[in-house]
């Protein structure tokens, strides 16, 4: 059972943008700054989101990051079958002293 | 351009102790103002974080695996390594190394290592 709480799968067609929710609490996205990260299968996670809405170098635009409150939303417009990975968030937990994760979720682009 | 490679064996006998090493290249490797982060992902599940250290030392541990883990590093040689005691099976999983930009993301990983826990 993960600290961050994600829906298990999304969908969308080519083109068509697509939002990935991350739920937590007051000690973990409440009050620190959250990432994203996108695993293509077999390959190492990589980040897409830090800071709760800065890319790094190489990101495009068409990823993006945003918090209220207690939740974090990553959005992907102009979908790509590139675009289908697994996708995590995650963030520090004051009550933890950790890094936790959310458990993932599972974007297929039909 | 920050590269990080995770080497040790891919098989544990269960009861016996993990041991992985993270060498980092590029940028101001092990000596710059970041932590360095193990993070374990068992086939098909979730990412877990394992702990972190900073170049002093100082470390921060998954409450869950606290009893069993250790992380050092070695600024000479540019290297982290992760120790995990008594391992059962539920410790197989793809382990990986990465860089922590002191704020809770990683922003560099290791290709990561498939460790086996059997006998």
């Amino acid at each position: 059972q993960s600290v961050l709480t994600q829906p298990p799968s999304v969908s969308a067609a080519p083109g068509q943008m697509v939002t990935i929710s991350c739920s937590g609490s007051s000690s973990n996205i409440g009050g620190n700054y959250v990432a994203w990260y996108q695993q293509l299968p077999g390959t190492a996670p990589k980040l897409l989101i830090f800071d709760n809405n800065e890319r790094p170098s190489g990101i495009p635009d068409r990823f993006s990051g945003s918090k209220s409150g207690t939740s974090a939303t990553l959005g992907i417009t102009g979908l790509q079958t590139g675009d289908e990975a697994d996708y995590y968030c995650g963030t520090w937990d004051s009550r933890l002293s950790a890094v936790v994760f959310g458990g993932g979720t599972k974007l297929t682009v039909l | 351009q920050v590269q990080l490679q995770e080497s040790g064996p891919g098989l544990v006998k269960p009861s016996q102790t993990l041991s992985l090493t993270c060498t980092v290249a590029g940028g101001s490797a092990i000596s710059g103002n970041y932590y360095w982060t193990w993070i374990r992902q068992p086939a098909g599940k979730a990412l877990e974080w394992i702990g972190r250290i900073y170049k002093t030392g100082s470390t921060s541990y998954n409450p869950s695996l606290k009893s069993r883990v250790t992380i050092s590093v070695d600024t000479s040689t540019n290297q982290f390594s992760l120790t995990l005691r008594s391992v059962t099976a539920a410790d197989t999983a793809v382990y990986y190394c990465a860089r922590d930009g002191l704020r809770g993301y990683n922003d560099y990983w290791g290709r990561g290592t498939l460790v086996t826990v059997s006998s």
